[in-house]
């Protein structure tokens, strides 16, 4: 079944406690994301890859890193965990196909930073 | 000024009636524009791509307004199965393939 999973789905943790939220997608896309969801505010980019060694700020890139070291995993690494970032991050994947812009969606991690 | 703006409601409507959706990007130069559905709690899911010149799949019709610069959503026959959040999305006219999402209008169908 072609899907993007995540791991873990929930997490709660405390402040600056080093943590890893891991994305792996089975379709061969080029193109993998993050996003942070919260109340009011929408989908806002993290970080995206266009590939392999690929990797970009999105638009609320503080606090993040990422890497991209196979097609498949897109890990997010918050070193510094804090209350601010506690929020529903979703990961996303999509083919780099011309004009095909549509994205596959992980089921989402719901991280709470005490 | 958000980029993408919608009416988060809830829009409470019963089962078969009309409901439409706006909603306004500020970026005139966005090329491209989607509406996907967010069940609660679950991942976003694309709903339907948006034509400059209007399309339809099945009771979803999508419309798109550039000079107005605004996009709807109207949902006929409403099903207490399209109870979701519906976001509009826009691609920006940049070469990075970045989203700019909506932050969502919520609608339950009530039976």
């Amino acid at each position: 079944e072609a899907q993007v999973t995540q791991n873990p789905r929930y997490l709660i943790t405390v402040t600056g406690k080093k943590l890893t939220v891991t994305c792996s997608q089975n379709m061969n896309h080029e193109y993998m994301s993050w996003y942070r969801q919260d109340p009011g505010l929408g989908l806002r980019q993290i970080y995206y890859s266009m590939n392999v060694e690929v990797t970009d700020k999105g638009d609320v890139p503080e606090g993040y890193k990422v890497s991209r070291k196979e097609k498949r995993n897109f890990p997010l690494i918050l070193e510094s965990p804090s209350p601010n970032q506690t929020s529903l991050y979703f990961c996303a994947s999509s083919p780099r196909r011309t004009g095909s812009y549509e994205q596959y969606f992980g089921p989402g991690t719901r991280l709470t930073v005490t | 000024r958000k980029e993408v703006e919608q009416d988060p409601g809830p829009f409470n409507v019963p089962e078969g009636a009309t409901v439409a959706f706006n909603c306004t990007y500020s970026n005139s130069a966005s090329q491209s524009f989607f509406w996907y559905r967010q069940d609660c709690r679950k991942e976003p899911k694309l709903l339907m791509s948006v034509y400059s010149s209007g399309n339809e799949d099945g009771r979803f019709t999508a419309q798109l307004n550039r000079a107005s610069q605004y996009i709807s959503l109207l949902i006929r026959d409403s099903k207490l199965s399209d109870s979701a959040t519906y976001l509009c999305v826009v691609k920006q006219g940049t070469g990075r393939r970045a989203l700019t999402f909506g932050s969502g209008t919520r609608l339950q169908v009530q039976p």
